[in-house]
């Protein structure tokens, strides 16, 4: 799996859009860009995934550019309740070994009211 | 719908004593998982099991030994407990829809080993 680059922290204000960057360079071309976020004392929590084309759900939207060498989760309006550690994961899908997400540091991102 | 189920919630153990960690999912996921978390440090692997019957060594598997008991349960065993596993106990598992697999995590068991 791909290693990825993230910010050790991050401040963003209440009601604005926050914007996670991550690198992740050495992508192949079967790999799959994952975020997952981990509120104090929780289990991590799965957001929002892709492999090319810019996604949006409900809780984000996901811009990956067209190299595939970046890519930067968006909150569009940050509530306190975002506070969390944000991680950017690399992987291939389709795993037919079960293999494991590898989680990195993370960005810690704090919204600040 | 539970999702994935942790017991127990906290737990403090003395150096030696054994202990195990039961992991439930009814989601009807393959794969389940085991990492552990230390202070300000991401989830490191510790088992995994890619489907009933099987188990497979993370990345940290000294000083556990796994259960896969059934497709739901996946629990999680130390023999002799060491400071050194004093840490956040974190089970998961996976959905395989297509190529839209996610991983679903419970709530953590803490550990305390004194």
């Amino acid at each position: 799996d791909a290693k990825t680059t993230q910010p050790p922290s991050m401040d963003c204000a209440e009601g604005r859009a926050a914007n996670l960057p991550c690198n992740h360079s050495t992508i192949s071309g079967n790999e799959y860009v994952y975020w997952y976020r981990q509120i104090h004392s929780q289990g991590p929590q799965y957001i929002i995934h892709g492999l090319k084309n810019n996604e949006t759900n409900e809780m984000a939207s996901l811009i990956i550019t067209e190299d595939r060498k970046s890519s930067t989760l968006i909150l569009p309006h940050a509530t306190l309740r975002d506070t969390a550690v944000y991680y950017c994961i690399v992987r291939v899908a389709l795993d037919n070994y079960g293999q494991n997400f590898v989680f990195g540091p993370g960005t810690r991102l704090s919204v600040l009211p | 719908n539970a999702g994935v189920t942790q017991t127990p919630k906290f737990q403090v153990l003395k150096t030696g004593q054994s202990m195990t960690l039961q992991c439930a999912q009814d989601m009807n996921h393959n794969s389940m998982y085991w990492y552990r978390q230390d202070p300000g440090m991401g989830l490191r692997l510790i088992y995994y099991s890619a489907s009933e019957g099987t188990t497979d060594k993370g990345e940290v598997p000294n000083g556990y030994n796994v259960s896969r008991l059934n497709k739901r349960e996946f629990s999680l065993r130390l023999e002799s407990a060491a400071p050194s596993q004093t840490s956040v106990y974190f089970c998961a598992s996976r959905s395989d829809r297509g190529f839209q697999e996610t991983q679903y995590f419970g709530p953590g068991t803490r550990l305390l080993v004194l």
